[in-house]
């Protein structure tokens, strides 16, 4: 089975840099996803590590271990429109790859 | 192509009776994907389809749960008999994903608005 553990609130000043952890469990890994959801909006995709090492994207980066089983997802220079749900994902290498999701970190950006 | 879409956004129904909610993914990908999200929680695997096969089902998924995808195009979920913890958000995602030996593409997993589901 896969599981995966992230905190679940996390407030920050705006223009702050925030890292949101995670650790899983599975029985297969492919890969780490990273996805942002909006109150009342849908999922939207920020990152993917397969590797070991940082991806930067823009004021994101996400970085993954698989030794440790860990990954965790930076955000620089928060903007109030960062206040949303971040949700770490594992893509398994078996049943198919499909991506499991954890139960997602809530942040909260003040001003 | 104008992402994926759901119908209907939102389900008010009775214990009981049965509902469907329709997807249409991105028309290139071969992925479809069904979730359920509820309140504080992230979305909860449920089905999904390679074209028009359905390769895996969730064991936590009730026999009142049913997926179709005919011709590997659109894709409905029906709920027979609907209970109050059905209550939930339903979200279909698409994907073209490379499955020849490995997965060497992220996977990127592009969701609909989903359909909101109340069950009185």
């Amino acid at each position: 089975g896969q599981s995966l553990e992230q905190p679940s609130e996390v407030t920050a000043v705006e223009g702050a840099i925030v890292q949101i952890n995670c650790t899983y469990q599975t029985s297969g890994f492919y890969g780490l996803s990273w996805y942002q959801q909006h109150d009342g909006g849908a999922p939207t995709f920020l990152s993917y590590n397969a590797l070991d090492g940082l991806e930067e994207t823009g004021r994101f980066s996400s970085f993954l271990s698989r030794s440790d089983s860990y990954g965790y997802l930076l955000l620089q220079e928060l903007q109030m429109k960062d206040s949303a749900s971040y949700f770490c994902a594992v893509r398994g290498n078996t049943g198919g790859f499909k991506t499991i999701f954890g139960a997602g970190t809530r942040l909260f950006v003040k001003a | 192509d104008t992402g994926v879409s759901q119908d209907p956004r939102h389900k008010i129904t009775k214990r009981g009776q049965n509902v469907t909610f329709r997807c249409d993914p991105i028309s290139e990908h071969n992925r479809l994907y069904w979730y359920r999200q509820t309140l504080g929680q992230g979305p909860e695997f449920l089905t999904y389809f390679q074209n028009e096969a359905q390769l895996e089902k969730s064991r936590l998924l009730s026999d009142r749960f049913s997926a179709e995808r005919p011709k590997g195009s659109f894709s409905t979920l029906e709920i027979q008999r609907t209970e109050q913890g059905d209550s939930a958000m339903y979200l279909c995602a698409s994907s073209w994903v490379l499955t020849s030996g490995r997965a060497t593409n992220t996977g990127e997993l592009f969701f609909g608005e989903g359909s909101r589901l109340t069950v009185l």
